[in-house]
């Protein structure tokens, strides 16, 4: 069955390091998303992505996060400057329009 | 008042008992609802999805939706020791806004 899978599984970075993190979205999929999850929160909708530019963003998604779709498989989450607050699971997802979002299994990123 | 909210529990239930699980939403936009498991440090997995009230079944799970009172349910019936997991329910409004809204999850644990 296929499925969204993300790399890496843990990343530890230090405070003000960028950081990218990947995603490889279910192939015939053509909306991507990411979302985070602090530990103990909801998780909560950071942006989504289709046809090569961002369609929505919420509140969280500032200058310090972008999104990018290198090429035809992989979909990444750049964060240019991490902070404390940004430590987080972040969980990419994939859907065809208007149907189920599926989730890949996370990074858990560790700001220090 | 919170957009989506869900008791948070934790749930502690015997094997083979049914199990309910709710949220209520404050956002008459929300036309989609899904319910999603989530293991510790993994992510959301799909159980179902449904559009605009009604009930759906597969398997041992059941989604009801009342969108009159703003009200879903989830019910688990026979329940399983590896149904333990947290649950979320989550919902979008139709159109171009694809960006799920998340309840805080419901921790469930079924013993045997």
């Amino acid at each position: 069955e296929p499925e969204v899978t993300q790399t890496p599984s843990h990343q530890v970075t230090q405070m003000g390091q960028e950081v990218i993190l990947r995603c490889v979205p279910i192939s015939n999929h053509l909306y991507f998303y990411w979302y985070r999850q602090i530990l103990g929160q909801k998780v909560e909708f950071l942006v989504s992505f289709y046809n090569n530019e961002i369609s929505e963003k919420s509140e969280i998604f500032d200058d310090q996060f972008s999104v990018e779709r290198p090429d035809g498989s992989n979909f990444t989450l750049k964060i240019r400057s991490t902070k404390l607050e940004d430590s987080a699971m972040y969980f990419c997802a994939s859907s065809v329009p208007d149907n189920e979002q599926f989730f890949g299994p996370g990074t858990r990123l560790t700001v220090l | 008042q919170k957009e989506v909210e869900q008791d948070p529990g934790p749930l502690s239930v015997p094997e083979g008992a049914i199990v309910s699980l709710n949220c209520t939403y404050s956002n008459s936009a929300f036309q989609y609802f899904m319910w999603y498991r989530q293991y510790s440090r993994k992510g959301p997995e799909l159980l179902m999805y449904t559009y605009s009230s009604g009930n759906k079944e597969d398997g041992r799970f059941t989604a009801q939706v009342d969108k009159s009172s703003k009200y879903i349910s989830l019910f688990i019936r026979d329940s399983q020791p590896s149904d333990s997991a947290t649950y979320l329910c989550a919902m979008r409004s139709s159109g171009s806004a694809r960006q799920l809204t998340f309840g805080s999850g419901t921790q469930l644990t079924v013993l045997p």
